[in-house]
């Protein structure tokens, strides 16, 4: 099983330009989720997918937007990227354990760097 | 005020000593609490729970300190492999925080030869 994959693992753009960072699991969990890693701030949540069709506001969600477009994909996209989204994300994903109840523990995949300029 | 606090660092620390660091949370109502294991440029990995009656995970010691909203990390025999940064990560668990763990940004340990 390769976990949580993410593409691509670097990139650059100028202020303004759109993407879109691609995140899969196949552990076969419900939950996934998108963070930002700066530096001196631990991680914070973007937006997260409690199961396939549903999507939700994190702690810092503005200028970003997701797709949960299948069980396995979760996508984050930038519309108009600022210098202020420039940062390292991780996606993560979860699985659901009795009751419905998420389990604590995250799967997180190895990263984007991105930079934008 | 941040949720999570970390003392970030570096502990540097020799080969085969004993480090220990704490982080504090500032919600009394979190529930579950974790550290997480990052190596420089990866990503995190889950270390160990943290129960309330304190944890032991071969060289690894955890303890929750409810009273006073700290947890705290011991690491015996520290080995080389060992340097990384430890992530304090606390979980509230109420409906509008599901799933939503918070995350300190991380204690730096270096263990040096």
């Amino acid at each position: 099983n390769a976990g949580v994959t993410q593409t691509p693992k670097f990139q650059v753009l100028k202020t303004g330009q759109s993407m879109t960072l691609q995140c899969a699991q196949d552990m076969n969990h419900n939950s996934m989720y998108w963070y930002r890693q700066d530096p001196g701030m631990g991680l914070r949540l973007i937006y997260y997918s409690a199961s396939e069709g549903t999507t939700d506001k994190g702690e810092v969600p503005n200028g970003y937007n997701v797709s949960r477009l299948n069980k396995r994909e979760f996508s984050l996209r930038l519309e108009s990227a600022a210098p202020s989204q420039t940062s390292v994300y991780f996606c993560a994903s979860s699985e659901e354990g009795l009751a419905g109840v998420v389990t604590d523990t995250q799967y997180f995949g190895p990263g984007t760097r991105l930079t934008v300029l | 005020r941040k949720e999570v606090e970390q003392d970030p660092g570096p502990f540097n620390v020799p080969e085969g000593a004993t480090v220990a660091f704490n982080c504090t949370y500032s919600n009394s109502a979190s529930q579950s609490f974790f550290w997480y294991r990052q190596d420089c440029r990866k990503e995190p990995k889950l270390l160990m729970s943290v129960y309330s009656s304190g944890n032991e995970d071969g060289r690894f010691t955890a303890q929750l300190n409810r009273a006073s909203q700290y947890i705290s990390l011991l690491i015996r025999d520290s080995k080389l492999s060992d340097s990384a940064t430890y992530l304090c990560v606390v979980n509230l668990v109420t409906t509008d925080s599901w799933g939503k763990l918070q995350f300190g940004a991380g204690t730096q340990v270096v263990v040096t030869p």
